[in-house]
């Protein structure tokens, strides 16, 4: 199957300071990936949109000046978590589009810990 | 919007038993897509089934089924001859087919514990 690989798998950071996480589709071009964040033995909540080429589309209540996404190839998707603190601590899922037949296919995700 | 219903939190099931799943969803749209995900405590997302809605016939993977009724808006998963391995959360999801109702909105699944 097609293969989705993120970046780092975990990451400690102090607060104030920001954390990119990378998503990369390593054998597809999806035009269209998904980040979501996920608490403990809760369910995958959508941030975010992020399209090649264009802005990504925010979910509603989602900072986009804190959560910036960048989708600037067919392959790669960031999201960088800026200025974190404590409540932003979690896990981030990102997930990419492939269109033939059309499935979705998910990173192993990124455990954020702020201190 | 979409919504996606899974009621219940846990289930349990022994080892080489059948295990029912339970999904219900609302939607207004006529055309989309269903699926289940595994989490393992990994929390590697795995796809275990996809259903498209035009098509009338249950998808099955294996030992894993579906009984998907689009007047009820039921999409159920069957486990077949449970493994200790297919303890995992369950996710029930919907996505439509364009624009803003293409995005995979989850239920808020189910824990699956299998006894040896």
């Amino acid at each position: 199957g097609a293969v989705v690989s993120q970046h780092p798998s975990w990451v400690i950071c102090k607060s104030g300071t920001s954390v990119k996480i990378e998503c990369r589709s390593l054998d597809f071009q999806a035009t269209t990936m998904f980040w979501y964040r996920q608490f403990p033995k809760q369910s995958l909540m959508l941030m975010a949109t992020s399209n090649e080429g264009s802005k990504a589309t925010y979910e509603q209540g989602v900072e986009k000046d804190k959560f910036l996404i960048n989708h600037a190839s067919l392959t790669l998707s960031t999201l960088t978590v800026t200025s974190a603190h404590p409540e932003d601590s979690s896990f981030y899922i990102c997930s990419a589009l492939w269109t033939g037949p059309e499935k979705l296919f998910f990173g192993s995700g990124t455990q954020l810990s702020v201190l | 919007a979409q919504t996606v219903t899974q009621s219940q939190p846990e289930m349990s099931v022994q080892e080489a038993e059948t295990v029912t799943l339970s999904c219900t969803y609302d939607t207004s749209e006529s055309d989309y897509y269903l699926f289940w995900y595994k989490q393992p405590p990994s929390r590697q997302m795995i796809l275990v089934i996809r259903q498209e809605a035009y098509k009338q016939q249950n998808a099955t993977e294996n030992r894993f089924s579906v009984n998907f009724q689009k007047a009820a808006k039921s999409f159920s998963l069957k486990i077949s001859d449970s493994q200790l391995g297919d303890a995992a959360m369950y996710f029930c999801a919907y996505r439509g087919y364009t624009g803003a109702n293409s995005k995979l909105t989850f239920g808020k699944g189910i824990t699956l514990s299998v006894r040896p």
